[in-house]
Order: C-alpha cells, then structure tokens, then sequence
C-alpha cells in the first residue's frame, strides 16, 4: 500500500523566513505532483517533478525530487503572507492512473 | 487549457434527498474521470474512477449504491449523492485526465462542490 506523508502538519511562520515541507512516500514512484489549496477552494498545481533529482522553482517556491530517498521537499524562500495555504505532494501509484495524496501541510504565514 | 468544472459549487439539500454533481472537461476529452472526497483540514479520499462508457470502479469502504457515478461522454461524467443524510457533507472534487497529451496520470481538477446535508 502506497503511503505519503508530509511533514510538518502544520507551520506558522514569520515573513522573510525560509522553510522546507518535505514529503515522503513508501513505495516506487518516477514522479511526484505538488499542488495549493486556498481555504474553500480546489487544488492548484504548483509543480510536476518527473525524474530523480528534478528540480522545479516558481517564484518563492522551490520543489525537488530524490526517487532513490523517495523524498520531495517543497523549499519556501522568504516566506510572504500570499503563501498561506495547504500544500499537498501527490504520487501515482504504480502501473495505474491513481494519485495517493500526503497528508498536507497548512502554511501561515504572519507579519 | 486543461479546464474542468463542476456544478454546483454549493448546493444544501435535506436529509433523505438525492443530489446529483457534474463534472466536465471544457477544452479536452477525458479518458478517465475521478472523484474525491475531502472532510475539514484533511487530504483528499479518493473514492472513484470512472470511464467513458464503462462502470466505475470505487475504492474500498465507499457504497457505490450511495454514490452513484455515471461517465455519459468523454466530457461529461456525474456523481449523485442518494438518500442523503448529515455525514455526506463534504466537499466533492473531480478531476480528469486527458486521452492526448500530458502524462497518463496527470490530473486536471475541478473547483469542488460544498455539499451541506440538514
């Protein structure tokens, strides 16, 4: 059974800062998705890693992917208060067109 | 591209009612159409997959006889909520992947529909 577990859970974090949200899953994956969702609305997504050691930035927003560690980490640099949001990762499970969601992690952050 | 809606956004019923969610892929043909399932300040569930023409497959521990999911075009595909009751009040998403281009399990999703059950 695929599970993907992110971590932290939660995170209040002050403007200016830097942060990492790591997202680990249990089984053989090539490709990773992370996505936003604001309060109240769908999933946005943020970034398609599709191969060990993919990178992607947008912004603030910096995702990696290490297929070997079967680690993602989603890198917030100088956070702004626009960035409050749940960020989820998301793998495919294998040989199928399912996506196994983590368990997200809500981002606040404050002046 | 790559747009998907759901209607309604909200919708309030009373307990014992059906209620039915649409879902469309506007500006693609969808091959396989999905739906989940998200409670307050948690993950999405999925609880089904549906293709064009063919019954869903739902995941474990969902009543397919409650969530009845009907796949009628390569655009359109349909969740009705029967006899619905307090507990099925959720936030509904569906997604769709598209028959060409992007990748076999890319997902493109909707912008959910608020169910309130009274």
């Amino acid at each position: 059974e695929l599970k993907v577990e992110q971590n932290p859970l939660f995170l209040s974090m002050q403007e200016g800062k830097n942060y990492t949200i790591y997202c680990n899953y249990s089984t053989t994956s090539d490709r990773l998705y992370w996505y936003r969702q604001d309060p109240g609305k769908s999933l946005e997504s943020l970034f398609v890693l599709l191969s060990n050691g993919a990178v992607k930035q947008e912004g603030r927003l910096m995702a990696s992917l290490d297929t070997k560690a079967r680690l993602s980490t989603l890198h917030i640099t100088a956070a702004v208060h626009d960035l409050s949001a749940t960020y989820f990762c998301a793998v495919p499970l294998y040989n199928t067109d399912k996506l196994i969601f983590g368990t997200g992690t809500r981002l606040q952050v404050f002046p | 591209g790559a747009v998907v809606s759901q209607h309604p956004s909200r919708v309030i019923c009373k307990s014992g009612t059906s209620v039915k969610i649409e879902c469309r892929s506007l500006d693609f043909q969808a091959t396989t159409m999905f739906w989940y399932r998200q409670f307050p300040k948690k993950s999405l569930m999925l609880m089904a997959t549906s293709n064009e023409g063919s019954k869903a497959t739902y995941e474990q521990g969902v009543e397919k006889d409650k969530f009845l999911i009907n796949h009628a075009s390569l655009t359109l595909s349909t969740l009705t909520v029967t006899s619905a009751h307090p507990e099925d009040s959720s936030f509904y998403i569906c997604s769709a992947s598209a028959i060409a281009g992007g990748l076999p399990d890319e997902q493109f999703f909707g912008p959910g529909t608020r169910l309130t059950v009274l």
